[in-house]
């Protein structure tokens, strides 16, 4: 099992819909929870981060974690074309380095 | 200007050959990353630094080292390059203070080794 997953795609949504994104985690001592967006041959830019169980709201975006159940997801409201890119779920693993655990990121497709 | 810069920003070289990475920040950071990262595969940690002391190996250090030589930069060397080190390279920061756990990215290095 691996210690990040994410379903790799494509996820496709036509413009102004919501768009869910979910990953899944092993470590029950995990702290931390970070969404990324990637657009193709560029780097990760940090979306929004959540620590505590719940839903966090940046804008169009909403983070919501369920630690007895493992899962972050990430809800991206009134989709736009420019939303298309890759979703990277990362974990902060319950040990004592800040380290982070990436998933493989889920393509997201935006119809217009 | 960018808060982490990598350079070179593409590079292509050949099986053997000596190759040296280099990442710099202007945010201030104490901690600062190398990742790769390969289709399918996502990202995977490298090497890490806490501070200007301190040097961890990530999950895949094998094949490369680093040097931290001062808090804001951080080089990745690959002493014999070989192909299957083709991939694309980031260097990350992040603070050593409340938001410890945020890393921000460089806008990484393409390298090819044929």
């Amino acid at each position: 099992q691996k210690e990040v997953e994410q379903n790799s795609g494509p996820l496709s949504v036509p413009e102004g819909a919501i768009a869910s994104l979910n990953c899944t985690y092993s470590d029950r001592g995990s702290q931390s929870f970070f969404w990324y967006r990637q657009y193709s041959g560029k780097s990760p830019e940090l979306i929004m981060f959540i620590y505590s169980n719940g839903d966090k709201e940046d804008g169009r975006f909403t983070a919501q974690l369920n630690k007895a159940s493992q899962y972050v997801s990430l809800l991206i409201r009134d989709s736009q074309p420019s939303d298309s890119a890759t979703y990277l779920c990362a974990v902060r693993n319950g040990g004592a380095t800040n380290k982070l655990i990436f998933g493989t990121g889920t393509l997201l497709a935006v119809q217009p | 200007d960018a808060d982490v810069t990598q350079t070179p920003r593409n590079r292509i070289t050949k099986t053997g050959k000596r190759i040296m990475l280099e990442c710099s920040q202007t945010k201030g950071h104490d901690r600062m990353y190398w990742y790769r990262q390969d289709p399918g595969l996502g990202l995977r940690l490298i090497y890490y630094s806490f501070d200007v002391k301190d040097i961890n190996k990530g999950e895949i250090s094998d094949g490369y080292s680093v040097s931290r030589q001062a808090q804001a930069k951080f080089s990745l060397s690959l002493e014999s390059a070989i192909p299957n080190q083709t991939a694309l390279y980031f260097c990350a920061t992040s603070d050593s203070g409340v938001e410890a756990d945020t890393q921000y990215f460089g806008p990484g290095t393409r390298l090819t080794v044929l």
